[in-house]
């Protein structure tokens, strides 16, 4: 069983539509990364967090360390937001465990 | 201020060769992390370096190790290459870990063994 679990594995949405990923793990951890990878392999960083909610443009990210939960939303989805979702949980001493990542496409 | 730099892109090697990679962090980021990204495994991490000192290491062969220097540049090595080292390998910086800080990723470096 992996210990950082996502789901969906795909995602397909038509533009506009609201998009939510989710991400559980079983390890202990104080913070969580969301990453996004376009074609090409390069990775950017998108929120890291420990509690709470936060928000970047059209992209909010929310966590419940207690329920070992974070969900990853995109409001108004736009086809440029098409990429590979990865949550990521740093544990032991910065030793980052990914999930499998949720491939989104975002249709016109 | 600049990104992230990993040298050389893409390369590709035989069986039996070794490799090595360099990255250089954003200035000022003390810590750097590689991964082997692969179609069938995904994402895993190799080991995270602060300050020349490894602090961590994940389930990889010996063949696979990595140094860092006085100025944060980090280098990889990989000896007595295999098929299954064929990968994007990718490093990322921060400031001071992944534990407590936004990452820094590199373009990546796409190693081919043939």
């Amino acid at each position: 069983k992996n210990e950082v679990e996502q789901s969906p594995q795909n995602l397909t949405a038509q533009e506009g539509e609201f998009i939510t990923i989710n991400c559980s793990y079983s390890v202990g951890i104080s913070a969580l990364h969301w990453l996004q990878q376009h074609p090409g392999g390069g990775i950017v960083s998108l929120f890291m967090l420990s509690s709470g909610k936060k928000k970047h443009g059209r992209l909010i990210a929310t966590i419940n360390i207690q329920e070992k939960h974070s969900s990853l939303h995109i409001t108004a989805s736009h086809p440029r937001d098409s990429a590979v979702y990865i949550c990521a949980a740093p544990w032991d001493t910065d030793k980052l465990i990914f999930g499998t990542g949720t491939r989104l496409q975002v249709f016109p | 201020k600049a990104g992230v730099t990993q040298t050389p892109r893409y390369l590709i090697k035989t069986r039996g060769q070794q490799v090595t990679l360099s990255c250089s962090p954003i200035s000022g980021h003390r810590s750097v992390s590689w991964y082997q990204q692969t179609p069938g495994q995904g994402l895993q991490f190799l080991f995270e370096y602060f300050s020349e000192t490894q602090r961590n290491k994940g389930n990889f062969p010996g063949r696979f190790s990595g140094r860092q220097f006085s100025n944060s540049r980090s280098e990889m090595n990989v000896s007595t290459l295999e098929l299954g080292d064929s990968a994007l390998y990718l490093c990322a910086s921060s400031f001071l870990g992944a534990n407590t800080g936004e990452l820094f990723f590199g373009e990546g470096s796409r190693l081919t063994v043939l």
